[in-house]
């Protein structure tokens, strides 16, 4: 079964600065990426997914992430994060039985 | 009302209670899905409906009992809960049976256990 890891439980940066948050997965065949992100309160919205194609894919609210075959990798960047990114971050990995699996989050705070 | 609603949004209740969730589509989607969030804890997932069938629950505790009376509504009951239960509850639905299509989440039921 597939499985994801984000190493990183916390983030803190500030205004403007880029971001980079980590996703590595497990899985033998080629994956279905997703990353999503959680506002106080809120339920997961969706910022990209990744299939095939273009391993470069663009996102909602100028994320776009990075799909790396080689190191099992599917990292989320921004290049200048603004005060509303303030939340948690989901990478999530599924296969075509439907099992879409979490990782525990990221949580990013970001300083004026 | 659009995308996937949740009610309601905050619940406290005791441990004898019986209360249940209410999770509602508009998307016209066929598959829907209960999570679990605890603090700390990768999202867990509890129950997946797909047309109206159940086809995966997850060692889920019987004190919880899913329903899903249309391809549109889905209810979680639950019944004699533990404090360890208080949570955030997620619903999501989806389209199909292709994995990369996306699960759309609802705003969630803040569960409190006393």
């Amino acid at each position: 079964a597939q499985s994801v890891t984000q190493p990183d439980i916390h983030i803190t940066v500030s205004e403007g600065a880029s971001l980079e948050l980590r996703c590595n997965y497990s899985y033998g065949a080629t994956p279905y990426l997703f990353w999503y992100v959680q506002s106080p309160g809120q339920g997961l919205q969706l910022l990209l997914k990744y299939f095939s194609g273009d391993t470069l894919v663009q996102g909602i609210k100028g994320f776009e992430a990075e799909f790396k075959r080689s190191q099992s990798s599917f990292n989320l960047r921004k290049p200048s994060v603004h005060w509303s990114d303030a939340a948690e971050y989901f990478c999530a990995v599924a296969d075509n039985n439907n099992d879409m699996r979490f990782g525990a989050g990221t949580r990013l705070t970001v300083k004026p | 009302e659009t995308g996937v609603t949740q009610t309601p949004r905050h619940l406290v209740m005791g441990m004898t209670n019986k209360k249940s969730l209410k999770c509602e589509q508009h998307l016209g989607h066929n598959a829907m899905y209960w999570y679990k969030q605890s603090a700390k804890k990768p999202l867990e997932l509890m129950f997946v409906y797909s047309l109206e069938e159940r086809v995966e629950n997850n060692s889920v505790p019987s004190r919880f009992s899913p329903e899903c009376p249309n391809s549109s509504h889905l209810f979680l009951h639950l019944h004699t809960l533990q404090p360890e239960d208080s949570a955030l509850y997620l619903c999501a639905s989806r389209q199909g049976w292709n994995g990369f299509n996306e699960q759309f989440f609802g705003p969630g039921t803040r569960l409190t256990v006393l």
